[in-house]
């Protein structure tokens, strides 16, 4: 199978602090990495779009200036919450594309849990 | 716009009791349709990818199936352990436009 794994699962940060979360493809290459916020009981919320070795895209309305994306290698991208706040709290969830069937394949990773005080 | 609808919401069963969830969509062009499984907590599972119409998978008790409307999940004889939520997905451009997924209790 696909395996992407997310570092740290669960961080508790205060109020200013910056937080980086770590996304890795092990068992495949991903050019494409996407990061995703799910808020409880909501479906996931597509922040930005990671292409290794170029700038990220973001989607409407997510600072990028606050959510730092660096895809250095195409085994790993990085999330930066920049000064978290309160309501940055959420459930921050990567995803590693797969390319080489019909359709490209998300696999995603566990998922981090942010708690900002 | 595409757009993905699934149902119902939730939906609860006894162990035992085989059951379909449903999602329907509308794309222009399909390129492949994902079911994804998410336990609370967790990040989604892929469980499969269906291309066109007519075309079925299995997978232990779940067979995914697709029309050109539509696709449905099939449960049979559901365990606790299929307790989660379901999500199905179509591709648009890079992304995946997802539905809000069906939230499926089986009770022992």
């Amino acid at each position: 199978g696909a395996v992407v794994s997310q570092h740290p699962s669960r961080v508790i940060c205060k109020s200013g602090t910056s937080v980086k979360i770590e996304c890795r493809s092990l068992d495949f290459q991903a050019t494409t990495m996407f990061w995703y916020r799910q808020f409880p009981k909501q479906s996931l919320m597509l922040m930005a779009t990671s292409n290794e070795g170029s700038k990220a895209t973001y989607e409407q309305g997510v600072e990028k200036d606050k959510f730092l994306i660096n895809h250095a290698s195409l085994t790993l991208s990085t999330l930066t919450v920049t000064s978290a706040h309160p309501e940055d709290s959420s459930f921050y969830i990567c995803s590693a594309e797969r390319t080489g069937g019909f359709v490209e394949t998300q696999y995603f990773g566990p998922g981090t849990r942010l708690l900002v005080l | 716009e595409d757009q993905v609808t699934q149902s119902p919401e939730a939906l609860r069963l006894q162990e035992g009791e085989s059951s379909s969830l449903n999602c329907s969509y509308t794309v222009s062009g399909l390129r492949g349709l994902f079911w994804y499984r998410q336990d609370p907590g967790k990040g989604p599972e892929f469980l499969f990818t269906l291309y066109s119409a007519g075309e079925e998978k299995e997978k232990e008790r779940l067979k995914a199936t697709l029309t050109k409307k539509e696709s449905f999940l099939h449960i049979t004889a559901p365990k606790p352990e299929d307790s989660a939520t379901y999500l199905c997905a179509v591709p648009r451009s890079e992304k995946l436009v997802f539905g809000k997924g069906t939230k499926l209790t089986v009770n022992p």
